[in-house]
């Protein structure tokens, strides 16, 4: 069965310091890791995908087969990343995600 | 491009009536999925629909059943509500794979049973 585990459900840092948002999960085959954000009175939505190895808005994230883990990490946060964000994985071409429990993160100015 | 719709947005329903749900895709998507969120469980996907078929499903009752429509609009309806069925309903379209990984999700509608 899958799973996917946020250990975190709040967080808080300061301004300028690195942020790391932990996920980690279980699957049987090989799965396709998400991180999906919702800001304040926003609708829920992609940040990053493991396949696309992009970074968005300074945010980036590995997945570690080894560890079974797709930590979110950013080097220098942002009051404006504020937000709930959420880990997910599907099974290869699904379009059904699986979602962990999320991390409230706030960023102190 | 209009994003996600989804209606009603919220609605108040006595235990043992059912309800429907609908959305309305971005233009020129055909996948629409459905989302239960709830504070306890988070959010859990419920089904997913593609050219007017049910494609994937989740771990949900019988209770819960959907569709989907030629013009890729889809309704959930939940029959026989409980309690526990009180939480926000999401929905989100996507383009479909291989073309896209990424699903758009509405505002979601909140359903209150009492």
């Amino acid at each position: 069965a899958q799973r996917v585990t946020q250990p975190e459900k709040l967080l808080s840092v300061f301004k300028g310091a690195p942020v790391e948002l932990k996920c980690n999960y279980s699957y049987s085959g090989s799965p396709e890791l998400f991180w999906y954000v919702q800001y304040s009175r926003q609708r829920l939505q992609l940040l990053l995908r493991h396949i696309s190895r992009e970074s968005i808005k300074g945010f980036t994230a590995d997945l570690n087969k080894g560890e079974t883990s797709f930590h979110l990490k950013k080097p220098f946060a942002q009051e404006e990343d504020s937000a709930m964000y959420y880990c997910a994985l599907s099974g290869t071409g699904a379009n059904n995600l699986f979602f962990g429990t999320g991390t409230r993160l706030t960023v102190i100015p | 491009k209009a994003g996600v719709t989804q209606t009603p947005r919220y609605l108040i329903k006595t235990r043992g009536q059912q309800v429907t749900l609908s959305c309305s895709p971005i233009s020129g998507h055909r996948s629409v999925s459905w989302y239960q969120q709830t504070p306890g469980q988070g959010l859990q996907f419920l089904f997913e629909y593609f050219s007017e078929t049910q494609r994937n499903k989740g771990n949900f009752p019988g209770r819960f059943s959907g569709r989907q429509f030629s013009n890729s609009r889809s309704e959930m309806n939940v029959s026989t509500l409980e309690l526990g069925d009180s939480a926000l309903y999401l929905c989100a379209s996507s383009p479909d794979r291989p073309t896209s990984y990424e699903q758009y999700f509405g505002p979601g509608t909140r359903l209150t049973v009492t």
